[in-house]
């Protein structure tokens, strides 16, 4: 399978705990978002990158998130000191070269996060 | 970018075409039409998109209102494996791929 590649698929997590999760994209794609999840609503997005350059946060990131991409392939999300809140899935998703409005964003099936 | 406003739930019977609606009456000429669907705990697959023309591919069809305020994705024959949340969404073409979900309409199909 050469699609996005998520890792762990799902996490439990005591409160306040560290969390990270991985992300491959689809190979050579330049872009690499990420979203989150919660129940019954659309994904939102959080952050991506072109290459290891982190272009774009969304102010649902907050400073307990931090996003990295070292060496423009794959990408880790780590959320320190974990709130139950935070509990949600964590989209990962990629799209190729140069943005235009016409491209396709490839999705990941996610990583499920319970924060307990 | 503009907004998009679909019903909340659709039933269909499986074989039996689908007409999903979305209005989008603030869309700007370069905003383009997306669709993506959801099936459950998977993460979004893209199902078509469309600028101002109708559009055809092997999972759907894009239907554009002549003064582009709203759209119908057009299922020809739903089957069980097409229940999921259908969402659509514009995207500018200044936006970077940051693409603004609603909740989306969810479809049941029922045998």
């Amino acid at each position: 399978d050469t699609g996005v590649s998520q890792d762990p698929r799902h996490k439990i997590t005591k409160r306040g705990q560290n969390v990270t999760f991985r992300c491959d994209p689809i190979s050579e794609h330049n872009r690499l978002y990420w979203y989150r999840q919660t129940l019954g609503q659309g994904p939102e997005f959080l952050t991506y990158f072109q290459n290891e350059a982190q272009l774009e946060k969304s102010r649902l990131l907050s400073n307990r998130f931090s996003a990295e991409r070292p060496k423009g392939s794959f990408s880790t999300l780590e959320i320190q000191r974990t709130e139950q809140g935070d509990s949600a899935m964590y989209l990962c998703a990629s799209s190729p070269g140069f943005w235009a409005a016409g491209n396709t964003i490839y999705f990941g099936e996610g990583s499920w996060l319970t924060v307990v | 970018d503009a907004k998009t406003t679909q019903p909340n739930s659709m039933e269909s019977n499986e074989e039996e075409p689908v007409h999903l609606p979305c209005n989008h009456s603030t869309i700007s000429g370069t905003d383009y039409i997306h669709w993506y669907r959801q099936l459950p705990s998977q993460g979004p697959e893209y199902v078509i998109h469309g600028l101002t023309s109708n559009v055809n591919n092997r999972m759907a069809s894009l239907a554009i209102a002549e003064d582009r305020k709203s759209s119908t994705l057009i299922l020809h024959r739903a089957t069980l494996r097409d229940a999921a949340v259908y969402y659509c969404i514009l995207v500018s073409g200044g936006s970077q791929g940051n693409l603004i979900f609603g909740k989306g309409t969810k479809l049941s199909v029922k045998p």
